[in-house]
């Protein structure tokens, strides 16, 4: 297995929902990352997780809480988000050695209103 | 100034024709530079990784990295309809789970 998967596809939330994206990978890579895209620009690093530890967060809104069970799975917990979180959220993951290649996933495409 | 510069586009070309993309940086920590591709709706996919001055091939693709004056290019050769999509360079400083600074894109068509 040599993707990153993402669920849902698509997510639409109001601003009072709590909702959580999924990304999982079977590549046995143990750095895992979420990364926001808007419309026509490139992805922003929000976490990156190394070992199962959240080792970078970009100064992310409280309203995002990541988490990481095990070295497979990385979730997105979403709550109270505003409109101009509506994005592409996309999960990577990589070996976590030298060199280190970050694959994507599809992305969950939200939209908040 | 931002750390990466990458011309927006459109760049639009005919089949066949070869295709030069390229981005300049202005941090000279950057140690490793990749090349994505993404469709649009779709999550970026790695074409190329390097990690030393000069030129790596990979099929049609040909990365080539200059430290000495922070400038890197793609080169795709015998360019497809197919190969219409934006590209991105990306950078960083360190290896082992680290962040990656995208350039901002560059979106080309390749006219059949």
């Amino acid at each position: 297995d040599t993707e990153v998967t993402q669920t849902p596809k698509h997510l639409v939330m109001g601003m009072t929902n709590k909702k959580s994206l999924k990304c999982e990978q079977h590549m046995g890579h143990r750095a895992m990352y979420w990364y926001k895209q808007k419309a026509k620009k490139p992805p922003e690093l929000m976490f990156v997780y190394s070992y199962e530890k959240l080792s970078i967060n970009e100064s992310v809104p409280s309203r995002f809480s990541p988490e990481c069970p095990n070295s497979s799975l990385l979730n997105l917990h979403l709550h109270a988000l505003q409109p101009e979180d509506s994005a592409l959220y996309l999960c990577a993951s990589s070996q976590g050695g030298d060199p280190d290649e970050q694959f994507f996933g599809p992305g969950t495409r939200l939209t908040v209103l | 100034q931002k750390e990466v510069e990458q011309d927006p586009g459109p760049l639009s070309v005919p089949e066949g024709a070869i295709v030069s993309l390229n981005c300049t940086y202005s941090n000279s920590a950057f140690q490793y530079f990749m090349w994505y591709r993404q469709y649009s709706r779709k999550g970026p996919e790695l074409l190329m990784y390097t990690y030393s001055s000069g030129n790596k091939e990979d099929g049609r693709f040909t990365a080539q990295v200059d430290k000495s004056s922070k400038y890197i290019s793609l080169f795709i050769r015998d360019s497809q309809p197919s190969d219409s999509a934006t590209y991105l360079c990306a950078m960083s400083a360190y290896s082992s789970a680290s962040k990656i600074i995208f350039g901002s894109g560059t979106r080309l068509s390749i006219r059949p």
